[in-house]
């Protein structure tokens, strides 16, 4: 079975740029989040996605960040403009509707951001 | 904010138990303790998880005291490849995919 997939793996931009970061979940996965991982911290929760609609986006700065889920399948997070403390890796996980309840959400490997 | 205390850092010699304690004195009659690792560079990867009575897998078994305040991984017999970040999280499961919310958890060093 494959696992999560992100692109791109690394980004260096300039601050005031933008930049997207694409995730194909496991198939048949319902549910998709956006964990955004500071360096030396635990992954902090941007936003959750039940099929196509936001669960949950409290944490998202959303005067920078969006993030769509379209057919809820694939999902693009973008930020623009960049700042410096943006600079994280941007993880994506996904669970089925089946094992929701075990807890097990499967990562991929993320998405390495540097804002110079 | 993450409801649980873990120690900072911890060693183990290769081949020897592993025992990583969490505190979640704070933890709710329904939420569960979930247990996840993160290896250098990778994303983050389940472990066990359990409400109240001790559970063992192919990974890990995870022992939670009879007052469910708090618990310990254990990894019986550590290799070099076990040397990662080790969350502990407590949450209420539900049919929508309830979100971890991560600490910063214990990085385990093993060392031969």
């Amino acid at each position: 079975e494959a696992g999560v997939a992100q692109s791109p793996r690394y980004k260096i931009i300039e601050k005031r740029q933008s930049v997207a970061f694409w995730c194909n979940p496991i198939s048949g996965h319902a549910t998709l989040y956006w964990y955004q991982q500071i360096l030396g911290q635990g992954p902090k929760l941007l936003i959750q996605f039940q099929n196509n609609g936001v669960v949950d986006d409290s944490q998202l700065p959303k005067d920078r960040f969006s993030a769509e889920r379209l057919k809820g399948v694939d999902s693009t997070l973008k930020i623009q403009p960049a700042k410096l403390e943006d600079s994280a890796v941007y993880l994506c996980a996904s669970s089925s509707r089946q094992i929701a309840n075990t807890g097990e959400l499967f990562f991929g490997e993320g998405s390495r951001l540097t804002v110079l | 904010d993450a409801k649980t205390t873990q120690p900072t850092s911890m060693d183990c010699a290769e081949g020897r138990a592993a025992n990583l304690p969490c505190n979640h004195s704070t933890i709710s009659g329904n939420e569960y303790v979930y247990w996840y690792r993160q290896i250098h560079s990778q994303g983050p990867q389940y472990i066990i998880h359990g409400l109240k009575n001790n559970e063992t897998n192919e990974m890990a078994s995870l022992i939670i005291t009879e007052d469910r305040k708090s618990s310990t991984l254990i990894l019986p017999h550590a290799t070099l490849r076990d040397t990662a970040v080790y969350y502990c999280i407590v949450r209420v499961p539900n049919q929508a995919g309830t979100a971890l919310i991560f600490g910063k958890g214990t990085t385990l060093s093993v060392s031969s």
